[in-house]
This record gives C-alpha cells, sequence and structure tokens, in this order.
C-alpha cells in the first residue's frame, strides 16, 4: 500500500531544543516538500528536494533544516533558532505533473 | 516569489445551493492551478486542477476556471452537501512538462466553507 508516513503526529518540545519530523515516502516520487499551516495562514513552503542530495529553501526557511539522502526520506529538523514552531508540518511529495499528494501532519508544540 | 490572495475566508451557504471561491495570482509565467480540500484534522487532498491551456475544467459537482489574463481562477461547487463542509486552498506553481518538476505550490490562506442545513 503505497503512501506517505509522517512521524510522530504529536510532538512537544521544550524551548531551546531541536526536533526531528520524519518524512517517508514509498511512492518513487522524485519532489518532496515540507509546508508548515498554521490557522488563517494556508500552507506555507519551508524546504523542497526534487532530488537526491540536493534541496532548496522556501519562503520560510530560516530555524529549519532539511537532508535527502535517500529518495525514501526528507526529514525535517526544527532547531533552536526558529523563533515559532508552534504549528501543523506537512510533508509532501510530487505525484507527476505538479500534483503534491500530503501526508497526515505532525502537529508540533512548544512548552 | 508567486503570491496567492484568496476570498473569502469564510463562505456559509445553505444546503443545496452554489458556492464560489476567488483566487487572485501574481506572476505570469504560473502555468499550474490545483484546489485542495482539507477537512478538520485531515491531510489537503487535491479535488480539482487546471492548466494554463485551458479556460475551465468541470468534475460532476465541481469546475474551475481561469482567466490568464486577469491572473484569476475561481472554484465552483454546485449543489452544495453537508460533505462539502471543509476548508479549500487554492495554489499556483510553473511546471517544467519537460522535466525538473516544481519549485513548491503557493497557496492562497484557505476558505472555510460551511454548509448551513
Amino acid at each position: 500500500d503505497g503512501g506517505i508516513t509522517q512521524s510522530p503526529k504529536y510532538l512537544f518540545r521544550k524551548e531551546g531544543q531541536n526536533v526531528t519530523l520524519s518524512c517517508e515516502q514509498n511512492l518513487n516520487h522524485d519532489a518532496m516538500y515540507w509546508y508548515r499551516q498554521d490557522p488563517g495562514q494556508g500552507l506555507r513552503l519551508i524546504y523542497y528536494s526534487q532530488i537526491v542530495n540536493d534541496f532548496q529553501k522556501g519562503d520560510i526557511a530560516e530555524g529549519y533544516s532539511v537532508s535527502r539522502e535517500k529518495k525514501e526520506s526528507f526529514p525535517l529538523t526544527v532547531t533552536s533558532a526558529q523563533k515559532n514552531p508552534t504549528a501543523f508540518y506537512l510533508c509532501a511529495s510530487e505525484r507527476g505533473a505538479g500534483e503534491l499528494f500530503f501526508g497526515e501532519g505532525s502537529r508540533l508544540t512548544v512548552l | 516569489g508567486e503570491n496567492v490572495e484568496q476570498h473569502p475566508s469564510t463562505l456559509s451557504v445553505q444546503e443545496g445551493d452554489s458556492a464560489v471561491i476567488k483566487c487572485t495570482y501574481s506572476d505570469s509565467a504560473s502555468n499550474y492551478f490545483p484546489w485542495y480540500k482539507q477537512e478538520l484534522g485531515k491531510r489537503p487532498q487535491l479535488i480539482i486542477d487546471i492548466r494554463s491551456n485551458v479556460g475551465e475544467k468541470k468534475d460532476q459537482r465541481i469546475a474551475v476556471t481561469l482567466n490568464k489574463t486577469a491572473k484569476h481562477f475561481s472554484l465552483h461547487i454546485t449543489e452544495t452537501q453537508p460533505e462539502d463542509s471543509a476548508v479549500y486552498f487554492c495554489a499556483a506553481a510553473y511546471y517544467m512538462y519537460s522535466g525538473g518538476g516544481a519549485d513548491g505550490l503557493t497557496f492562497g490562506k484557505g476558505t472555510h466553507l460551511i454548509i448551513q442545513p
């Protein structure tokens, strides 16, 4: 059963801690994306990767980092430099011709 | 970069009536315009999309229209039903059909559609 899996679904973090959100896909898609969703703000692009070992900053990359060592995996690290990290994070892969297929999301809360 | 404006932010309609959500975009190079539906606590899912070589596309009760000259596109839902209640997002991107994918979609801020019984 092909899909895109994000974990954990819920995560709590103390201020000053780095956290890593996992995103794994078995769809054989080349391109993968990370979006942040805040109430009333839509989805904003954090980072994207169109191919293994390559990635580009999106509109709100400050305080975040990513890696793309394998085609299937695109983890996102929320660093302590991110001023307001509490949000819903969505990972997506490109199904083809621009269409994005999203994971179920990870909700990060900073205590 | 691209900027997408979406209106209204909230839309309440009677069950059975039609709903229209409008978006404008800024980058004339954009050529791909999808619409996503997000139910509460769920992932966004593509419901319909349109590319710049067509002006209208329909799929049962939903349709999308595109005016490239004016740089706006709209989602039309007819005969609304309770299951249409959700947040709808429009988006825009430049997609290279020769390969290389898209540099990510730019989304509008969303429209909360409420279907009144």
